[in-house]
C-alpha cells in the first residue's frame, strides 16, 4: 500500500524559505521506474506542477519556478524534500507530494498516489 | 495562450454522458501526446484516472470504473474525458495533464455538476 505525507510549516513570512518534506511508505525511491513529484493547488484554484525527483536522482522542474526550487531524496528515510525560497503571499496553496511512475521508459512520468497534501499560507 | 485550455463549467445530467475536452495551443499537435486525466473532489487530493494517447496506447486507472474513458479529437486538437452513465458522485473537479517541453502542464480544470 504506497502512503504520501506532506509535512512543514503552515505559515511563512515573505521572503522566507519554505521546506517541505515528504514521508513516503511502499515504494522505494531506489526502484528503477519510479519518482516523487510536488504539485501545488493555490485556494479554488488548479493544480500547478513544481518538481518531480526520479529513482536514479535525475530532476525536472517548472520552467517558471525553477530558479527557487530544490527537490532532494533520502533513500534512506523514505523521504523527499522541497525547498522553495524568496516566498510571496502569491505562494499560499495547499502543497501536495505524489508517487510517480512511468510505463514507457521515458523521464516522462505521472501521478497515481497523492498526499493528502499541506496548506501553506505565506503572510508576515 | 495557455497550453492547455479546459471549459471551467459543465452540467449534465444523472444517466447521460459528459464529455470534458482539454484543448491543446495552436501549434502542439494533439496525437502526439499522452493525455492524463485527474479527478479532485472537495478536499481531497486528485485521483488519477487514466491516460489516453490512441486506442492502442490507453491506460486505466486501478478501480477506476469503466464508464471513464478518453478520446481524442484531433480535428478540435483536444483530448476528451468521456463520463457515461453519470452518478452524482461523479461531481469534482476533472484536470488534464501533458508533459510538454520538458514540464508537466496542468489543465485549469473543469467543474462538473451533476444535476
Amino acid at each position: 500500500q504506497i502512503t504520501l505525507k506532506e509535512s512543514g510549516p503552515t505559515l511563512v513570512k515573505p521572503t522566507q524559505t519554505l521546506t517541505l518534506t515528504c514521508t513516503f511508505s511502499g515504494f522505494s525511491l531506489s526502484t528503477s521506474g519510479v519518482g516523487v513529484g510536488w504539485i501545488r493547488q493555490p485556494p479554488g484554484k488548479a493544480l500547478e506542477w513544481l518538481a518531480l525527483i526520479y529513482w536514479d536522482d535525475d530532476k525536472r522542474y517548472s520552467p517558471s519556478l525553477k530558479s527557487r526550487l530544490t527537490i532532494t531524496k533520502d533513500t534512506s528515510k523514505n523521504q523527499v524534500v522541497l525547498t522553495m525560497t524568496n516566498m510571496d503571499p502569491v505562494d499560499t496553496a495547499t502543497y501536495y507530494c505524489a508517487h510517480s511512475r512511468n510505463d514507457y521508459g521515458d523521464y516522462k512520468y505521472y501521478f497515481d498516489y497523492w498526499g493528502q497534501g499541506t496548506l501553506v499560507t505565506v503572510s508576515s | 495562450q495557455a497550453v492547455l485550455t479546459q471549459p471551467a463549467s459543465l452540467s449534465a445530467s444523472p444517466g447521460a454522458s459528459a464529455s470534458l475536452t482539454c484543448t491543446l495551443r495552436s501549434g502542439i499537435n494533439v496525437g502526439t501526446y499522452r493525455i492524463y486525466w485527474y479527478q479532485q473532489k472537495p478536499g481531497s487530493p486528485p485521483q488519477y484516472l487514466l491516460r489516453y494517447k490512441s486506442d492502442s496506447d490507453k491506460q486505466q486507472g486501478s478501480g477506476v470504473p469503466s464508464r471513464f474513458s478518453g478520446s481524442k479529437d484531433a480535428s478540435a486538437n483536444a483530448g476528451i474525458l468521456l463520463i457515461s452513465g453519470l452518478q452524482s458522485e461523479d461531481e469534482a473537479d476533472y484536470y488534464c495533464m501533458i508533459w510538454h517541453s520538458s514540464a508537466v502542464v496542468f489543465g485549469g480544470g473543469t467543474k462538473l455538476t451533476v444535476l
